[in-house]
This record gives C-alpha cells, sequence and structure tokens, in this order.
C-alpha cells in the first residue's frame, strides 16, 4: 500500500523552542494532508487539514499560530510547533489522501514529542 | 459534524474466540467506514474498509458489516491470536475529508 513516512519519530526540545515535524507521501501525491494529535491512551484528535498550495484549516480550539502547518508541495506537509511548552508533548500524526477523489487515508508512523 | 461513538473501551478473549467491536456514527452523509489497529507507539494501520454502497466485507480473519439506516459498524475478528491484542479505531468520513475516530478499544487476547 501506499507509505506515509514522518520525520523525526521521536524529538526532546527545550520549552520555549520550536521543533518541526514533516510528513511525506512516499509514493502517491498527497493533495490533502491531515495532521492528528494523539495522548497516551486517548483517540486521535484532529487537528488541521492541509490542502496543498493553501493555508491550512484548524479544528476549534487548535491555535493556528502555534501550529504552525504548511503544505508547499503534494508530498510535504510539516508542522512545526513554536514556543513549546511541556504540555505541547503528545504524538502527533499525519495522514495523507491520496488523489483527488481517493477516499483511502494512509497514516504515517507517527512522531513523539517531549518538551522539557 | 461527525461524532463517532466506539464500543467496548476494552475486550478480552481467549485465544481461538471471537471478538466484536461496535461503532456508531451521527452523521448521515458519511460514507467510508475505516478500522485501524494500533499498536504501542505506532501510527495507525488500516486492516479494513467499508463503503456506504456494500453491506459486509470480508478479509481473512476480519470482518465489518455496515447498517447505513441505523448507522452503525462494526468489527468481527474470528479465531483470534494473541499478536491481534492491539488498540483498535473505527473511524468515519465522506470521500474527501478527515476521519473522525472513535475512543478505541483495547483488545487482549490471552493464550
Amino acid at each position: 500500500g501506499a507509505v506515509v513516512s514522518q520525520h523525526p519519530s521521536w524529538v526532546i526540545c527545550k520549552s520555549g523552542t520550536s521543533v518541526k515535524i514533516e510528513c511525506r507521501s512516499l509514493d502517491f501525491q498527497a493533495t490533502t494532508m491531515f495532521w492528528y494529535r494523539q495522548f497516551p491512551k486517548q483517540s486521535l484528535m484532529l487537528m488541521a487539514t492541509s490542502n496543498e498550495g493553501s493555508k491550512a484549516t484548524y479544528e476549534q480550539g487548535v491555535e493556528k499560530d502555534k501550529f504552525l502547518i504548511n503544505h508547499a508541495s503534494l508530498t510535504l506537509s510539516t508542522l512545526t510547533v513554536t514556543s513549546a511548552h511541556p504540555e505541547d508533548s503528545s504524538f502527533y500524526i499525519c495522514s495523507a489522501r491520496e488523489g483527488l477523489s481517493g477516499d483511502t487515508i494512509y497514516f504515517g508512523e507517527g512522531s513523539w514529542l517531549t518538551v522539557v | 459534524g461527525e461524532n463517532v461513538e466506539q464500543h467496548p473501551s476494552t475486550l478480552s478473549v481467549q485465544e481461538g474466540d471471537s471478538a466484536v467491536i461496535k461503532c456508531t456514527y451521527s452523521d448521515s452523509a458519511s460514507n467510508y467506514f475505516p478500522w485501524y489497529k494500533q499498536e504501542l507507539g505506532k501510527g495507525p494501520q488500516l486492516i479494513i474498509d467499508i463503503r456506504s454502497n456494500v453491506g459486509e466485507k470480508k478479509d481473512q480473519r476480519i470482518a465489518v458489516t455496515l447498517n447505513k439506516t441505523a448507522k452503525h459498524f462494526s468489527l468481527h475478528i474470528t479465531e483470534t491470536q494473541p499478536e491481534d491484542s492491539a488498540v483498535y479505531f473505527c473511524a468515519a468520513n465522506q470521500a474527501g475529508t478527515a476521519l473522525i475516530f472513535g475512543k478505541g478499544t483495547t483488545l487482549s487476547v490471552s493464550s
């Protein structure tokens, strides 16, 4: 099946710094990518929907100035957590939809962020 | 927007038994219903999906049923094995939109 790659798989950063997570579709073009956040033993919560070449659409309660999403190409979307705080520590997962009309969504392996 | 409810939250079965996980959804416009298996520390892995024009789909030991009238769908795992132990999530969406997930079911298969 299609592959979605996330990098880094885990990262530790200091409070107040920013960290970038990359999401790449390796063998297909992803016009739409989605970013989720998952706390331990909880479900995946949608943060934002990212369309190539346009601004991301954020879910209610998600600060767009804190979680910067860029989808500059059909194979790459990035999530930047700015001025990170310990409460931002979480598992961040991206997913990508294949093509314009495909409904199958593929997930990356996730990125563990720990803010100390 | 869409809301997906999933039950049970935990399920323990003996190896070889069947396991059933049920989900309901709220948005009648939803037409795609995937199931994901997530192992600790990893991203979700698609195990089976069903679209609204189909009532049932089977892939070896895994099957999914959909009742559009009642707005519920179920995952059935037969002949469970210890390696089936994981967290399972149901999800729903309209084609092209983001998946909305249930809260997950932790399945434990004991040998």
